[in-house]
């Protein structure tokens, strides 16, 4: 199973909301990343977890709040988010620092 | 922060073709990934070719790597529509976690 899967699919919400975007992966990988990708450009990172403590945060704004609830889990919780934030949210898990990154389908954020 | 860069950005052909895209990139890696995204979907993994490796097979793909010029070519032999896709080389980043993805190579396969 190399499955990483993501839910919602599509979310849409105003700038006063509070969501959360969810993925999941059962593969006993130790590290798990969010990614954000806007049109046309490739993914940036914005979180890495290793062993389930936060290891890598890119400066990414306090509106975005990830947790590790445990090692197949990974949440980013949104609040307050601007129309900017607008974008394909990727989840990623790897075995190892290094190996195959794999990616989940994502979910397709609007913030209106 | 990006490293890698494909060209060509885009590229048109017809199905039966071959396809080559190149990545180049600046500092010194361990590893090299090139990934698959269809449109708005997530990204499917290729092929990892490691710094000591030259050449990599996967059916109908072959992905070169040349360190001393630090670039990266994926060759997509006999494409199909179904190849139709963005393509993006990933090198592994000072950390060992991130991938620094390149801009990308919108590739377009027609019948």
């Amino acid at each position: 199973d190399t499955e990483v899967t993501q839910t919602p699919k599509h979310l849409v919400m105003g700038m006063t909301n509070k969501k959360s975007l969810k993925c999941e992966q059962h593969m006993g990988h130790r590290a798990m990343y969010w990614y954000k990708q806007k049109a046309k450009k490739p993914p940036e990172l914005m979180f890495v977890y290793s062993y389930e403590k936060l290891s890598i945060n890119e400066s990414v704004p306090s509106r975005f709040s990830p947790e590790c609830p445990n090692s197949s889990l990974l949440n980013l919780h949104l609040h307050a988010l601007q129309p900017e934030d607008s974008a394909l949210y990727l989840c990623a898990s790897s075995q190892a620092q290094g190996e195959t990154q794999y990616f989940g389908p994502g979910t397709r954020l609007l913030v209106l | 922060s990006q490293q890698g860069e494909e060209d060509p950005q885009a590229l048109s052909i017809q199905e039966g073709e071959n396809a080559t895209m190149n990545c180049s990139y600046k500092t010194s890696i361990n590893n090299l990934q090139w990934y698959r995204q269809n449109s708005g979907r997530g990204l499917v993994h290729l092929i990892l070719i490691r710094s000591n490796e030259r050449e990599k097979h996967s059916g109908r793909l072959r992905v070169t790597l040349d360190t001393s010029k630090k670039s990266s070519s994926l060759l997509i032999t006999a494409s199909r529509a179904a190849d139709t896709a963005s393509y993006f080389c990933a090198t592994d980043s000072n950390s060992g976690y991130a991938l620094n993805f390149g801009k990308g190579t919108s590739l377009l396969v027609t019948p």
